[in-house]
């Protein structure tokens, strides 16, 4: 079975600087996809970035990026010059390729980000 | 385009009852999942439907249960509440199932269920 792992229950940052937030995961499946959500106060999980496994590229969208690391089984975030609508809960989510669907998210417990003023 | 609409937002209920959530995706998308949220357990996958089939069942008793309408609006019940079905539960809706391009989930609000 496949497992997420999220280390940092919670984390704060001041505004304007860049944050690292850690996953790991464990699975045996070769081809699969891996994932970020943000879930701010209003409760709405709304995805940060996503991964392709085949993929070497880390993928980034403006100023979040991701240093995945399939060797070694992990998925950081990288979130620069962070701003104040960034605090939010953010998910690490595994989904495998084979059979998989949205339908069947794993994830993390969540890391807790403040950003501060 | 309007997003993922969970209805009711809040609900109380006392144990023993039963609930009914509901869920109406974004116009188009034809698969609904369901997720629990917990503080304990965190989020956890209950079922997906797509066309009115269930595609996938997580592993939860089967006092949950749901359906897929014609319309791709889902409903899931919970019967014979208990104080730990307590959490907020989540509806996703994507196009499709699979993990090809514009699959991606667009989740609701959640509805917030408490049993006293």
């Amino acid at each position: 079975a496949q497992t997420v792992t999220q280390s940092q229950p919670e984390m704060s940052v001041q505004e304007a600087e860049t944050v690292t937030l850690s996953c790991t995961y464990d699975t045996s499946e070769n081809n699969y996809y891996l994932f970020w959500y943000k879930q701010p106060p209003s409760r709405q999980m709304i995805l940060v970035i996503r991964q392709e496994a085949y993929k070497q590229q880390n993928a980034t969208e403006n100023r979040f990026s991701v240093n995945f690391q399939k060797a070694a089984k992990s998925f950081s975030l990288k979130i620069s010059d962070s701003q104040l609508g960034d605090t939010a809960m953010y998910f690490c989510a595994f989904m495998k390729e084979y059979g998989g669907s949205q339908g069947n998210l794993i994830f993390g417990k969540g890391t807790k980000l403040s950003v501060k003023p | 385009k309007a997003g993922v609409t969970q209805t009711p937002r809040y609900l109380i209920k006392t144990r023993g009852q039963q609930v009914t959530l509901s869920c109406s995706p974004i116009s188009g998308h034809r698969s609904v999942s369901w997720y629990q949220q917990t503080p304990g357990q965190g989020l956890q996958f209950l079922f997906e439907y797509f066309s009115e089939t269930q595609r996938n069942k997580g592993n939860f008793p089967g006092r949950f249960s749901g359906r897929q309408f014609s319309n791709s609006r889902s409903e899931m019940n919970v019967s014979t509440l208990e104080l730990g079905d307590s959490a907020l539960y989540l509806c996703a809706s994507s196009p499709r199932p699979g993990t090809g391009p514009n699959t991606e989930a667009f989740f609701g609000q959640g509805t917030r269920l408490t049993v006293v």
